[in-house]
Parts: structure tokens; sequence; C-alpha cells
């Protein structure tokens, strides 16, 4: 069964630091693996996708980065902002068995 | 608007009083799915649908029906809701083969 982790649980930075999420899943045979922004009491919406042939997506001042071979994935987030506080959360596809898996998220928090 | 609704937001039940939580999509996708979200423990699907009369269990399926008549609802049905079943719950929906995925709203449930 594919399980993925999210490192670190929660992480307090001051604004416009740049900072990384981290995402590590334990089967590399996934179909893509997309990245959503939660925020409190409200549902997911979706940041990035990366297809298992790409190594990469960007969006505005966020990059994902995709390594399959080891079983991670990075968020990228350029010089944060208070409004980016919230939890992020990644999932991986794979086409056999057609589920989804999600890790427990990383709680973001941006001081002013 | 391309969107996943879900009905209700909020429910507040009893112990045994059968339920139905609506899950609606507009984008004509094939594939729908329904997760819980509980803390620590992230988002598990419970069941998932790969199109019309085609579905399947996720990770924790007991205690919960679905079905699909129709390509663009996924109704979720408890039968006799039971306390360990208060959670927040998301339905999601995208194409076939697994790429991006939409979420709707949630809906929070407590049983009581």
């Amino acid at each position: 069964k594919q399980e993925v982790t999210q490192i670190p649980a929660a992480l307090s930075v001051p604004e416009g630091e740049n900072l990384v999420l981290n995402c590590s899943f334990t089967d590399s045979a996934i179909y893509n693996l997309q990245w959503f922004r939660q925020d409190p009491g409200k549902g997911l919406t979706s940041l990035l996708l990366i297809q298992s042939s790409q190594r990469e997506q960007t969006s505005g001042r966020l990059n994902a980065s995709l390594d399959k071979s080891s079983g991670r994935s990075t968020l990228y987030i350029a010089a944060s902002q208070p409004g980016d506080s919230a939890t992020y959360l990644c999932a991986v596809y794979r086409d056999t068995g057609n589920q989804f898996y999600f890790g427990t998220g990383t709680s973001l928090t941006v001081i002013p | 608007e391309a969107q996943v609704t879900q009905n209700p937001r909020y429910l507040i039940t009893v112990t045994g009083k059968k339920l139905t939580v609506t899950c609606s999509q507009n984008m004509n996708h094939e594939y729908m799915s329904w997760y819980r979200q509980d803390p620590g423990l992230g988002l598990r699907q419970i069941y998932y649908s790969m199109n019309v009369e085609v579905t399947d269990k996720g990770d924790v399926p007991e205690g919960y029906k679905v079905s699909r008549k129709e390509k663009r609802n996924f109704p979720l049905i408890l039968e006799s809701p039971s306390p360990n079943q208060t959670s927040l719950y998301f339905c999601a929906s995208s194409f076939a083969g697994g790429p991006e995925q939409y979420f709707g709203p949630g809906t929070r449930l407590t049983v009581t």
C-alpha cells in the first residue's frame, strides 16, 4: 500500500522567506502527483499537478519538483506572504488501482 | 462555473439515523470519489467511481455506501451512522486516468 509522508508537519517563517515543503511516497509507480492548499475549514485548492514523465511544474511563486526514483517531491514557495498561510497537502495517484493517496499535510504560518 | 457541490455543508445527527450526503459535478468527469479527513490521519479515500454504475472501495469503506446512477452525481450514504464517522467529508472529481482532481467544499458531519 502506498504511504505518503509530509515533513515538517508544521512550519512557521517570517514574511519574505523562501521555503521548501517535502513529500515522500513509498511506491514509485505513480501516475502523477498533485499539490493542494487547504485553508481552515475549507476545501482543497489544486496548486500544481506533475505528471510522472515530468520533473517539475511552476506557477507564479510556486515550483514543484518530482523525483520518482527516490520517491520524493518538493514544493518551493518563493518570497512567502502572510496569505500563503494554510495547510499544504500532496497526493499521489496510481493508475493501477485508480486510487489517490494523500499525505497528512504541512501547516504553514507566514508571520508578517 | 466548473464546480463540485456538496450538500449539506454541515450536519448533526444521532447514531443510527440514515443519512445521505449529495455530490454533484458539472464538468462531465468520469471519475468521482469520496474522502474523509480526520486530524492526524489526513484524507483517506472511502469509495471511488470510474464511471456510471462502476464503483469500488477505497481504504476505509466500512459503514458507507455509494451509488453512481448518473455521471454527474455520486451520493454518499450512511445507513446507520456511528460516532466514529464524525468527520469532514470531501467529494472530488476528475477525468478518467487520474489527472487533476477538483474538490467540493466539504461536509462536516457530527454523529452523537
